[in-house]
């Protein structure tokens, strides 16, 4: 696509519930990024994906938190027994491989856990 | 470990005038350098970057940026605001060699230009 598409847009969830977050990167480009933003905040590191290699996950703030990238596409960030704390903007980028290469953002989802 | 310092929460500056926000970077190797700018209820968007060769870029909407290796900075300047240029900026780095391979930001600038 154009851009990279993050869906949904907008998502409130109960406490406790798990949730699912999707990525849809620009084509071509093997890197991978998920960050968290917090309102009007900076962006929180949280995983990062590189063509076949190992992700890094360093930045995960619990085990709660997973990420996985089918195919070296498409990517899902699934939060399980969501926690207040856990409201914020969650945001996804890509880019070509080299370090040199900026990242481009999608829209993120707004996640609202009540 | 790779880290950015963004030292002004905010910075005003009237409609005209010159301005600067500050950026500090800290990497193992040599870095490469992004400024990023998010308006309101939009996403990041690319403003310039630095990777090698000569130490002033330029990038989009008229914003120039400087790497400084010796006094490991990249501060973002325009010679002239806009009110539209009202926005939150972020700083970001990523060694260039070795270390984390993902973009490490900076915790942001919120830039007010006054009419």
């Amino acid at each position: 696509g154009a851009g990279v598409s993050q869906s949904p847009s907008n998502k409130v969830t109960e406490k406790g519930k798990d949730v699912e977050l999707r990525c849809d990167p620009i084509s071509g480009h093997t890197a991978l990024y998920w960050y968290r933003q917090s309102l009007g905040q900076g962006l929180e590191f949280l995983i990062y994906f590189q063509g076949n290699s190992a992700p890094d996950k360093s930045g995960l703030p619990s085990d709660r938190f997973s990420a996985e990238r089918t195919g070296g596409s498409v990517s899902t960030l699934t939060i399980q027994r969501t926690q207040q704390e856990d409201s914020a903007v969650y945001l996804c980028a890509s880019s070509l491989e080299g370090r040199g290469d900026e990242a481009f953002f999608g829209q993120g989802t707004r996640l609202t856990v009540v | 470990a790779q880290s950015v310092a963004q030292p002004e929460d905010q910075v005003n500056v009237a409609e005209g005038n010159p301005l600067t926000v500050k950026c500090t970077y800290s990497v193992s190797g040599n870095p490469y350098l992004f400024w990023y700018v998010q308006y309101p209820n939009r996403g990041l968007q690319f403003l310039l970057k630095y990777i090698t060769g000569d130490n002033l870029v330029k990038g989009s909407y008229g914003f120039e940026a400087e790497f400084n290796k010796s006094q490991t900075s990249f501060h973002l300047k325009k010679p002239s605001a806009l009110v539209s240029d009202s926005a939150l900026y972020f700083c970001a780095v990523r060694d260039m060699d070795t270390g984390r391979r993902a973009l490490t930001f900076g915790s942001g600038t919120r830039l007010q230009v006054q009419p």
